[in-house]
């Protein structure tokens, strides 16, 4: 079975370029998350998805961090305009379960350069 | 989860030994944990498992404690192996949100 698929692995952009990167999750698995993890921590959350609804986004820094999951599946995350803080790297990860309380499985993360 | 930026706590052991690691959580109304290993470059790889209403499970050469009086959790590695070094994170998950807390990562080393 295929695990979480992101890509590009590696982005470097100067601040104030947009980028973005895409998820495809495990086959079957509703639910969906993105997370930023910093140097020498653990992952944050920044937004989960059921299907292609967004059921909390509150970690989510709106003004310039935005995410979509149109047809319930694939899904992008954005950033525009980037800055040096947003130096990290971007994880997806998926779960088969819509409520309650399953293991995550994570892609193998986008490393973001801001220059 | 607390951080402690680029200085990890880190369990040197030597191959075949043992290993424990050890976590604290947060919430006491948590009733999810996981065990997550990290290679550099790579994303978090799930170990094992435990819901609150048990206080032990056992994979292949690993067991994970779940002591709930006093919020501590442990992983234990059976015969290490080089393999086996990593950065390993405990997670929390509170009632039905299936919303991750990530603990302090430790770094295990092994040492040949």
């Amino acid at each position: 079975e295929a695990g979480v698929v992101q890509s590009p692995r590696y982005k470097i952009i100067e601040k104030k370029q947009p980028v973005a990167f895409w998820c495809n999750p495990i086959s079957g698995h509703n639910t969906l998350y993105w997370y930023r993890q910093n140097l020498g921590q653990g992952p944050e959350l920044l937004i989960r998805y059921e299907n292609e609804e967004a059921v909390d986004d509150s970690q989510l820094p709106k003004d310039r961090f935005s995410a979509e999951r149109l047809k319930g599946v694939d899904s992008t995350l954005k950033i525009q305009p980037a800055e040096l803080g947003d130096s990290a790297v971007y994880l997806c990860a998926s779960s088969p379960r819509t409520s309650g309380s399953s293991a995550q499985f994570f892609g193998p993360g986008t490393r973001l350069t801001v220059l | 989860g607390e951080s402690v930026g680029l200085h990890l706590p880190t369990l040197s052991v030597q191959e075949g030994d043992n290993s424990i690691i050890n976590c604290a959580y947060s919430n006491s109304a948590s009733d999810y944990f996981i065990w997550y290993k990290q290679e550099s470059g790579k994303g978090p790889q799930f170990i094992i498992d435990i819901r609150s209403n048990m206080d032990k499970r056992q994979g292949q050469r690993v067991t994970v404690l779940l002591n709930k009086t006093v919020k501590h959790l442990s992983l234990q590695i059976a015969a290490t192996q080089p393999g086996d070094s990593a950065v390993y994170f405990c997670a929390e998950n509170t009632g039905t949100a299936s919303k991750l807390t990530f603990g302090t990562g430790t770094r295990l080393q092994v040492t040949l």
